[in-house]
């Protein structure tokens, strides 16, 4: 059974570009989370997809969007990218139930934005 | 205002002594609390949740407790080993949001 996968591990860009992460969830999951975590803090809520919509939504631009597919796999886009916004994205997939969201996360996407 | 704290950035501990890590919040009513290890770049991974209405929970040499009252989680590493050796992570779910927050995570490092 393959856990949560992300495509790519590590994309370099420069500011002003777009860049869209990849997110398998886990098998049987059906809420996919995404992260940005910076170097040496905590990951850093960006927003939840559930049913192909967003569900819930952190402290981020709208620069920062996303999506979900009928088979759970998401993506995550930013536009516009600044300096910033480099960072280690993570993706977690869960199974909402009984309101407990026990995550599991996969590798993460390291982005460098120059 | 709203915050989540672990104790000390990093932490030092001689192989075999229990390490204890420390998760305090404040102005959060969670329904659980969870820990997570993160190995470097790697992704968190899962290792306890705690749920309100619990005041400790084990899993082999790990244990975690949670007061309400005092609004503090504590994480216990007991016989620990070199392998133990990574950041720790502690997350609670905001209930009025229902999105889950984490802390800046503690650095720990045992030494044999």
């Amino acid at each position: 059974d393959a856990g949560v996968t992300q495509s790519p591990t590590h994309l370099i860009k420069t500011r002003g570009q777009q860049v869209t992460l990849r997110c398998s969830p886990k098998s049987g999951h059906d809420t996919v989370s995404w992260y940005q975590q910076a170097l040496g803090q905590g990951p850093q809520f960006i927003f939840q997809y559930y049913e192909e919509e967003e569900r819930q939504r952190g402290n981020f631009p709208d620069r920062f969007s996303g999506h979900q597919y009928p088979n759970y796999s998401s993506e995550l886009n930013v536009n516009a990218l600044l300096l910033g916004d480099s960072a280690l994205y993570l993706c977690a997939s869960s199974l909402t139930v009984s309101g407990v969201n026990e995550q599991f996360f996969g590798p993460g996407t390291r982005l460098t934005v120059l | 205002s709203q915050k989540i704290e672990q104790n000390s950035e990093a932490l030092n501990i001689q192989e075999g002594k229990t390490a204890t890590l420390t998760c305090n919040y404040t102005n959060y009513s969670p329904a659980y609390l969870q820990w997570y290890r993160q190995d470097p770049g790697r992704g968190p991974v899962f290792l306890l949740l705690i749920r309100e209405n619990e005041k400790e929970k084990r899993k082999e040499r790990l244990k975690v407790t949670f007061d309400t009252t005092l609004k503090q989680s504590l994480f216990h590493i007991t016989a620990s080993q070199p392998a133990d050796s990574a950041t720790y992570l502690c997350a609670l779910d905001d209930s009025s949001a229902s999105k889950i927050i984490f802390g800046s995570g503690t650095r720990l490092s045992i030494r044999p």
